[in-house]
């Protein structure tokens, strides 16, 4: 099994939906959790961090199930500049942290 | 803000040359990373820091060196470049401590010619 897990997509989404991305995650003993945003030809830029008890900015929701192994990231009402490649982030041992492959997502007018 | 400056953000080098990969951070974080990014592999871990003098090997570290002479500055060197090293290299800082996330440099993309 992979360190960390998500599904590449590219998902397709109008201006307006909500969409719901998933990541799972093998070490059971990791502690630390994000989502990053990357634009195309950009570096990552940290999106949000994942706390047990789940957390939300603004139109985002981030979710951890301990249990299962996996995050998942809400986006409500998708703006265009939503549109860009997110990435599931879990740390290793230590303070290095494992990045998925990423999510693409297209929001369309 | 957290600023990661990376000192190149094009480079190409020649087969055989040796390469240096600079990253300066100026808010005093303890921890230090280099990480590569290619297509359909995603971000991988080539070595890191968690403090000056010290350096820890990633998930890739052959063909890589690093050196952290002072708490600010963490140079990865390519000993001799190949083709395989064609890549976009990325720098990133965090504190000490869980939770701490990482703040990236905006990347040097290395061309190995």
């Amino acid at each position: 099994r992979k360190e960390v897990e998500q599904d590449p997509g590219p998902f397709n989404v109008p201006e307006g939906a909500t969409v719901a991305f998933n990541c799972t995650y093998s070490n059971s003993a990791s502690q630390s959790f994000f989502w990053y945003r990357q634009d195309c030809r950009k570096e990552p830029k940290l999106l949000m961090s994942v706390y047990s008890s789940g957390n939300e900015d603004g139109r985002f929701t981030a979710q951890l199930n301990r249990a299962s192994q996996y995050i998942s990231l809400l986006i409500r009402d998708s703006k265009l500049s939503d549109s860009a490649t997110y990435l599931c982030v879990v740390n290793r041992s230590g303070y290095a942290l494992n990045f998925g492959k990423g999510t693409s997502l297209l929001v369309t007018p | 803000d957290v600023k990661v400056t990376q000192s190149s953000r094009y480079l190409v080098k020649r087969t055989g040359e040796k390469v240096f990969l600079e990253c300066v951070q100026d808010m005093d974080h303890e921890n230090m990373f280099w990480y590569r990014q290619d297509p359909g592999l995603g971000l991988r871990l080539i070595y890191f820091s968690y403090d000056v003098k010290m350096k820890e090997k990633g998930d890739i570290p052959e063909g890589y060196s690093v050196s952290r002479e002072k708490k600010e500055r963490f140079s990865l060197i390519l000993e001799s470049a190949s083709t395989n090293q064609t890549s976009m290299y990325l720098c990133a800082s965090s504190i000490q401590g869980y939770n701490s996330p990482l703040h990236f440099g905006n990347g040097t993309r290395l061309t190995v010619t």
